[in-house]
């Protein structure tokens, strides 16, 4: 079983949509991420959860909002997307914050 | 906020060869990991290191901190096709937040 998993592994958008990313983990983790990677490889950290409260928000837009049903599953909600929102966004989850991280395999959205 | 920055930015070796990648840091650290990514993949964690401690092996791959000089060495050693990813860095700040370096692109030629 994959231990993080996220779907969809490819999105392709236009301007202005607003689309979900969902994402899993079976690790029994206490703690889930999002993050961005932008086309030079830079990893940057968009939100941190632990158990189901944010913790810690970056400077990211407000169009952009985690959601955490449950301490498994943390989907990234991006509203009114905008050329400049194309990257890889990496779900990951560790069992405690800044602790080991397990990434699932990451979803490339394109905004055209 | 700090940010690790590996060096060199790209390492094309032999197989079979050893390759060595170097991350500095600016603030204080609690740990710092080493991961790997292969293309299109999502990343892997390789080794942690605490502060406290100098050195750390794990199979063919070597970790060393250097905690007054702000900077950790990966070292792989025999290396392989399959060593072939992109090496990142990271370190946690005072939140336990982990800040990631721009990363070294290893090419591993057969």
């Amino acid at each position: 079983d994959t231990a993080v998993s996220q779907t969809p592994k490819y999105l392709v958008t236009q301007m202005g949509n607003d689309k979900s990313i969902k994402c899993e983990q079976n690790l029994g983790h206490d703690t889930m991420y999002w993050y961005k990677q932008d086309s030079k490889k830079f990893l940057k950290i968009m939100f941190s959860y632990n158990n189901k409260e944010l913790i810690i928000n970056e400077t990211v837009p407000n169009r952009f909002s985690p959601k955490s049903p449950d301490k498994a599953h943390l989907n990234l909600h991006i509203n009114s997307l905008e050329l400049g929102d194309s990257a890889v966004y990496f779900c990951a989850s560790s069992q405690v914050l800044g602790g080991e991280a397990f990434f699932g395999q990451g979803t490339r959205l394109t905004v055209v | 906020s700090q940010q690790g920055e590996e060096d060199p930015q790209a390492l094309s070796i032999q197989e079979g060869e050893n390759a060595t990648m170097n991350c500095s840091y600016k603030t204080s650290i609690n740990n710092l990991q080493w991961y790997r990514q292969n293309s299109g993949r999502g990343l892997v964690h390789l080794i942690l290191i605490r502060s406290n401690e100098r050195e750390k092996h794990s199979g063919r791959l070597r970790v060393t901190l250097d905690t007054s000089k702000k900077s950790s060495s990966l070292l792989i050693t025999a290396s392989r096709a399959a060593d072939t990813a992109s090496y990142f860095c990271a370190t946690d700040d005072s939140n336990y937040q982990l800040i990631w370096g721009a990363g070294t692109k290893l090419i591993i030629k057969p």
